[in-house]
């Protein structure tokens, strides 16, 4: 039962490098979301796709790009890294927009990104 | 800003002992979810409310959505160690594009 698979899962970046976070989801859902997480903050949507072959900026998506590769797969790109972009980063999916009605989103295990 | 403010920010209890956690906001919520993480892992769904007064129970939990739907709580019962974790609360705004507004999590440690 994999659920949500992200890769990697721990990551250090020195400023100005680029890489780019994969997520994919077996669960046949329409929407994909990345998030990040910081200490005392909850978390903060960057970027989602509704559906397939569609993508949005969510509350912080400066420094940000997404892809969203099929329906399985939603991948996030951080062109030039900066310190303020260490966080934990986490995929979820749910099968159908969450502001559409209330729908449980799975969550992977997260990415913990460091760039110094 | 729509905030949604989750108090205490962290509680260590005993085992054994009740707890409450709570989920403010003065916004409306169409829906408000509650999630538990445990360290390492993501966010996991425990409970959706929907209806304003709702009351949900799953084992030991209860969960309230307040009347007005700006407000929840979560009761544990005769916590227990396995109940450790960051529970986080997460609200629907109606007609938003942001999809859930998140609170910052209580941190809840059950010692045995």
């Amino acid at each position: 039962n994999a659920g949500v698979t992200q890769t990697p899962k721990f990551q250090v970046l020195k400023t100005g490098q680029s890489m780019t976070l994969q997520c994919a989801q077996d669960m046949n859902h329409n929407s994909m979301y990345w998030y990040r997480q910081d200490p005392g903050m909850g978390l903060r949507l960057i970027y989602y796709s509704a559906s397939e072959g569609t993508t949005d900026k969510g509350e912080v998506p400066n420094g940000y790009n997404v892809s969203r590769l099929n329906k399985r797969e939603f991948s996030l790109r951080l062109e030039s890294a900066a310190p303020s972009q260490t966080s934990v980063y986490f995929c979820a999916s749910s099968a159908t927009p969450s502001w559409a009605r209330a729908t449980e989103a799975f969550f992977g295990q997260g990415t913990r990104l460091t760039v110094v | 800003t729509q905030l949604l403010e989750q108090s205490p920010q962290f509680l260590s209890i005993q085992e054994g002992e009740n707890l409450t956690v709570y989920c403010n906001s003065s916004s409306v919520f169409s829906s408000l979810q509650w999630y538990r993480q445990e360290p390492g892992e993501g966010p996991v769904l425990l409970v959706t409310v929907v209806t304003g007064g709702e009351v949900k129970k799953l084992k030991r939990l209860t969960f309230q959505f307040g009347d007005a739907r700006k407000d929840s709580s979560l009761h544990i019962t005769a916590a227990q160690p396995g109940d450790t974790g960051l529970y986080l609360c997460a609200g629907l705004i109606p007609d938003s594009n942001y999809q859930l507004i998140w609170g910052a999590g209580t941190k809840l440690i059950i010692k045995p």
